[in-house]
């Protein structure tokens, strides 16, 4: 199984300011037909888990363009230019490049 | 809108059955590949099993043989028959749409099973 190991595990952060959360996968994440599926997910508390950036760095309909993903092989990063307050949450990569899909242990962002 | 619904869950018994259901709305859940997640307590994410579009079906390690993914059509449901239940299937369970190949897009807000004696 590929291992999806996130840092920091926990993020304190000022409103305003900037955050990066770090995700790297036990094998290259390149899939046969070239691409490389490579997700972030938002969990705030009592709502669904909620997609963010798929495909590496594809912000998905609804997310504010202060997300943004980058990265490429086994070493990926979710920046948040402008940190808000409803970010507060934790945040996961996960790999769908095969199976089984695996995701990182979590990251939980808070304001200082 | 894309709505994912869960229910069937609540408690059962070590070695026991139980069965979940995800209703879809907004969306004709056979034209998609569906995925079940869970999450024990205070843990992370573990993915548990797919259904694709062409009715194909895969599982994770840790419940292979144990429990079965299917669907009804009609009732634009996805279920998951978990038997042989375990003390460490207790986990919030999701359901979740892949809405392009590799990507899973709408989730649902989960259902608890807890597997005790």
């Amino acid at each position: 199984d590929i291992v999806m190991t996130q840092t920091p595990l926990s993020s304190p952060v000022t409103l305003g300011q900037p955050a990066s959360i770090s995700c790297r996968s036990s094998q290259s994440l390149v899939h046969r037909d070239g691409n490389t599926y490579l997700s972030w997910l938002q969990q705030r508390p009592g709502q669904p888990l909620r997609l963010l950036v798929y495909k590496i760095s594809n912000r998905f309909s609804g997310v504010p363009d202060r997300f943004s993903g980058s990265g490429a092989g086994t070493d990926f990063t979710l920046r948040i230019s402008r940190v808000e307050a409803e970010d507060v949450g934790v945040y996961y990569c996960m790999q769908a490049s095969q199976f089984p899909y695996t995701f990182g242990q979590g990251t939980k962002l808070e304001i200082k | 809108e894309v709505q994912l619904l869960e229910s069937g869950g609540a408690l059962g018994q070590p070695g026991g059955s139980l069965r979940l259901s995800c209703t879809a709305s907004g969306f004709t859940l056979s034209a998609y590949a569906m995925n079940w997640v869970r999450q024990a307590p205070g843990k992370g994410l573990e993915w548990v099993s797919v259904i694709n579009d062409d009715g194909g079906v895969a599982y994770g390690g840790s419940v292979k043989g144990r429990f079965t993914v299917s669907r009804d059509i009609s009732k634009n449901t996805l279920f998951l028959q978990m038997n042989s239940l375990r003390d460490e299937d207790t986990a919030v369970y999701y359901c979740a749409r892949e809405g392009v190949p590799g990507t899973i897009d709408y989730w649902g807000q989960g259902n608890l099973v807890t597997v005790s004696s």
